[in-house]
């Protein structure tokens, strides 16, 4: 079936523009993640969805980013006024459920260049 | 401290041979430890989760899980050219949260 996708693929924007990336989980999955790779770096949890609901936003670097999920589906992740330190791969991985026990499936990831 | 450290490498071993990549990780609790694959300018992409003490083999890789020593390996047989990628852990922390090694890159040199 269809894995996780991701859009767009590539971002180049402005300093001081808004970005919004999109997640599309896999079919079922009510679980869906993001994550942010900097170069060299490991993956940053950034926030967590179980249904449309966000438990754990403890992640988010700054209060100009924010997410959303609709119908326990898509998922949209704003990053507002954003900065070259926001340049990164964005990642959006989604399971069965929210818990230690399910696997995560990542999509292809957004990369993030702000100019 | 780092939540989950892996040798950043490069790990070279020649084609055929047995790559063994570690993982430490410091939360007693984790109960569920992941390996993933990641080719560069790739996302990651899922080899196995282990769950409990002991081996896990499916094909070419085996998963080495020791919970008293907070330790958690990945071994690939026979490896190939195309095994040479980064290799990241994941070790779950809490309910949910899952936390990323930086990974180790490997190479297998043909």
């Amino acid at each position: 079936g269809a894995g996780v996708s991701q859009s767009p693929s590539n971002k180049v924007t402005e300093k001081g523009k808004d970005v919004e990336l999109r997640c599309d989980p896999i079919s079922g999955h009510t679980a869906l993640y993001w994550y942010r790779q900097s170069l060299g770096q490991g993956l940053e949890f950034l926030i967590y969805f179980q249904g449309n609901s966000a438990p754990d936003k403890s992640g988010l670097p700054s209060d100009r980013f924010s997410a959303e999920r609709t119908g326990g589906s898509v998922s949209t992740l704003t990053i507002q006024r954003t900065q070259q330190e926001d340049s990164a791969v964005y990642l959006c991985a989604s399971s069965l459920s929210a818990g230690v026990s399910y696997e995560q499936y990542f999509g292809p990831g957004t990369r993030l260049t702000v100019t | 401290q780092k939540e989950v450290e892996q040798n950043s490498g490069p790990l070279s071993v020649p084609e055929g041979a047995i790559a063994s990549l570690n993982c430490t990780y410091s939360d007693r609790g984790s109960q569920s430890f992941f390996w993933y694959r990641q080719y560069s300018g790739k996302s990651p992409e899922l080899i196995m989760s282990i769950y409990s003490n002991g081996d896990k083999e499916d094909g070419r890789f085996t998963a080495q899980l020791n919970k008293a020593s907070q330790y958690v390996s990945l071994l690939i047989r026979d490896s190939q050219p195309s095994d040479s990628a980064t290799y990241l852990c994941a070790v779950t922390v809490g309910t949910y949260k899952y936390i990323f090694g930086t990974g180790t890159r490997l190479k297998v040199l043909a």
